[in-house]
């Protein structure tokens, strides 16, 4: 299992960009990565998945460099809400049931 | 329907008591999970059904018993727990791949 490594804490000011880096220096031909964010006391919820390059939805957008040692999941212009805890995962995308374990995620903390 | 429902939300029991947590989901995937979380703690890896069987179990004491009746259903039994176990029970579904749908928890409390 590939594992992750993400910064333990971040802060940022309503309106900036964020930019978190996930490393998973071991990422095995198969594997995707998949971002998860957590609010206190509720389960994570699924932001985004990638395999390479870039990948943008609704929310937020994931770059995935060549190497694919790492990504960077950006939040554009966060709000208060989205100070929350985030988590990336690297799994096999074929894996049915496959072991999904969570690294230590980063808390990030919007302040006004 | 998109939705992972767990019941109940919260949960408080002795160490003699017996109790299950339930979850249901309708959304036809058929891998599920079960994760333990204590505060500003990672969720941690309980066991996993894959198509109704038990495919991995992360060396859970014996305490925690899981059940999967059928597709949408997953039980998790709990006998003689410990102070230690209070943590929010976290129960997930899955389509495949490392994507998971998460409910919102069974808040638990042994005392």
């Amino acid at each position: 299992l590939a594992k992750t490594t993400q910064p333990i804490s971040m802060d940022s000011y309503e309106g900036q960009e964020v930019n978190i880096t996930c490393s998973h220096n071991n990422i095995a031909t198969n594997d995707y990565i998949t971002w998860y964010q957590q609010f206190p006391s509720q389960g994570p919820r699924f932001i985004i998945q990638g395999y390479k390059t870039k990948v943008t939805n609704e929310v937020a957008s994931l770059f995935i460099p060549a190497d694919r040692k790492s990504s960077t999941l950006s939040l554009p212009r966060v709000s208060l809400s989205d100070t929350a805890v985030y988590y990336c995962l690297v799994g096999d995308r074929n894996n049915q049931g496959g072991k999904l374990i969570f690294g230590q995620g980063t808390e990030l903390s919007v302040k006004p | 329907d998109t939705e992972v429902t767990q019941t109940p939300k919260h949960l408080v029991m002795g160490m003699t008591n017996k109790k299950s947590l339930k979850c249901e989901q309708h959304m036809g995937h058929r891998a599920m999970y079960w994760y333990k979380q204590k505060a500003k703690k990672p969720p941690e890896l309980m066991f996993v059904y894959s198509y109704e069987k038990l495919s991995i179990n992360e060396s859970v004491p014996s305490r925690f018993s899981p059940e999967c009746p059928n597709s949408s259903l997953l039980n998790l039994h709990l006998h003689a727990l410990q102070p230690e176990d209070s943590a929010l029970y976290l129960c997930a579904s899955s389509p495949g791949g490392e994507k998971l749908f998460f409910g919102s928890g069974t808040q638990l409390s042994v005392l």
